[in-house]
């Protein structure tokens, strides 16, 4: 049963800190998106990566944030430097963009970040 | 602008009872695709269904059951029988270009 798998699970830090998030897509799948759920915005696009290369990260804040595809098997996304209100649930997802369109989007478990 | 409403925030319901979930969207494309996910108190957000928007028939899997209509731009998610394990969040999404908008989601709680 392919799965997305997110570290860590939970993350608490201090303001200021820097915050590495992983994703292991579902193996054979060409897309990754990162999304972010808080109670005021909801859940909202951060970035997402075709083939390991960025097309969108435009709801990401670039002062902050930054993606990467290092390779097919990790994703990651980091904050430097972190600040409270970063504090929210980061899901990773995957899935296979064929040209017909036709795909699913499967979500990891997330990644829970508390910042104090 | 793609924009989602489920203006339903909560919903309280007896176990058997059938509940019905109500999406709107909003899209200027003429081909779009309507998702609806399932978020348990775990947490995690887990795929329900992906349908197309040419694709107008209504579909069923087990006691899910969903009713799309283009023509009043709705796509409406119904549990027959609910149970306790339903409870959760569910969310409506539009997809364009491959990337999903949610909606606020909203909360079923059944009652045994």
């Amino acid at each position: 049963d392919a799965r997305v798998t997110q570290t860590p699970r939970h993350k608490v830090t201090e303001m200021g800190q820097e915050v590495t998030m992983r994703c292991q897509p579902i193996l054979g799948h060409n897309t990754v998106f990162w999304y972010r759920q808080t109670m005021m915005q909801g859940l909202e696009l951060l970035a997402y990566f075709r083939n390991r290369a960025p097309l969108d990260d435009s709801g990401m804040p670039k002062d902050r944030f930054s993606a990467e595809m290092p390779d097919a098997t990790l994703a990651t996304l980091k904050i430097q430097p972190s600040e409270p209100r970063d504090s929210a649930v980061y899901f990773c997802a995957s899935g296979l963009v064929l040209g017909t369109g036709t795909y699913e989007q499967y979500f990891g478990p997330g990644t829970r970040l508390t910042v104090t | 602008a793609q924009k989602v409403t489920q203006a339903q925030t909560e919903i309280s319901v007896v176990e058997k009872e059938d509940v019905t979930l109500d999406c709107v969207y909003e899209t200027r494309d003429t081909t779009y695709y309507l998702f609806w996910y399932k978020q348990p108190p775990s947490g995690e957000l887990v795929f329900l269904i992906r349908r197309n928007s040419f694709d107008e028939q209504n579909e069923i899997s087990g006691r899910y059951s969903w009713n799309f209509q283009k023509s009043t731009s709705s796509f409406n998610f119904t549990i027959t029988a609910s149970q306790v394990v339903d409870s959760a969040v569910y969310f409506c999404a539009l997809e364009n270009d491959y990337k999903l908008s949610f909606g606020a989601g909203t909360t079923v709680t059944v009652r045994a």
